[in-house]
């Protein structure tokens, strides 16, 4: 069935870096935009980061330009963010999701229908 | 960048009441909105997409409505397995902003 696993979280000291991961299934990875929402304890959904379907775009929320990198493999269908200096308030479940539907470099924007269960990363001292 | 306000925070409602959530944006988004539902301990889940169209499987007591800057969602009768926390989001631009939630509970 269509699925979203993501995988890597842990507890990480204020400053170093951690890579989470995403693997995808049951549909063509390579169709579709991929998106990073985190959500800190108790709180709100917070949307973090965007790729376009073939890796060629990508957006940030401010808070984590410059530190954070979203990246993917199609090869290994698959969904990176790559998160460096990280801080205590980054801590949070990251879930992937999935985006914008693309045939033929054409996509349409869509909502997120499909998400990861997510992964929980912890910065502390 | 586009943001997105959700009223009321939260509200307490009776079984079979009639619940309605408003979303505001503050420039607008024609109908590139969002609606999820997230219970306690899960994943977020897509309610409505298009401001208006039930994804598929969802109970056809919840309903949207709206365009450009101002949204609803409906329940149109209440029941006990739609205590959660109810998001709007617009998905037209970057960021892909989410509104601060709606607490819906029982009384």
């Amino acid at each position: 069935q269509v699925q979203l696993v993501e995988s890597g979280g842990g507890v990480v000291q204020p400053g170093r870096s951690l890579r989470i991961s995403c693997t995808a299934s049951g549909f063509t990875f390579s169709n579709y935009a991929m998106h990073w929402v985190r959500q800190a304890p108790g709180k709100g959904l917070e949307w973090v980061a965007f790729i376009s379907f073939d890796g060629s775009n990508k957006k940030y929320i401010d808070s984590v330009k410059g530190r954070f990198t979203i990246s993917r493999d199609k090869s290994k269908n698959t969904l990176y963010l790559q998160m460096n200096s990280l801080r205590v308030e980054d801590t949070a479940v990251y879930h992937c999701s999935r985006g914008d539907a693309c045939s033929s470099g054409i996509c349409h924007w869509r909502a997120f229908d499909i998400w990861g269960q997510g992964t929980m990363v912890t910065v502390s001292s | 960048d586009i943001q997105m306000t959700q009223s009321p925070s939260s509200l307490s409602a009776s079984v079979g009441d009639r619940v309605t959530i408003t979303c505001r944006a503050s420039q607008g988004i024609s109908n590139y909105l969002a609606w999820y539902q997230q219970k306690p301990g899960k994943v977020p889940k897509l309610l409505i997409y298009a401001a208006s169209t039930l994804q598929s499987g969802v109970p056809s007591r919840f309903s949207g409505s709206g365009s450009g800057t101002r949204f609803t969602l409906t329940v149109s009768s209440l029941q006990p397995e739609d205590v959660a926390t109810y998001y709007c989001q617009n998905y037209n631009t970057a960021p892909r902003t989410f509104g601060q939630g709606t607490r819906v509970e029982i009384k």
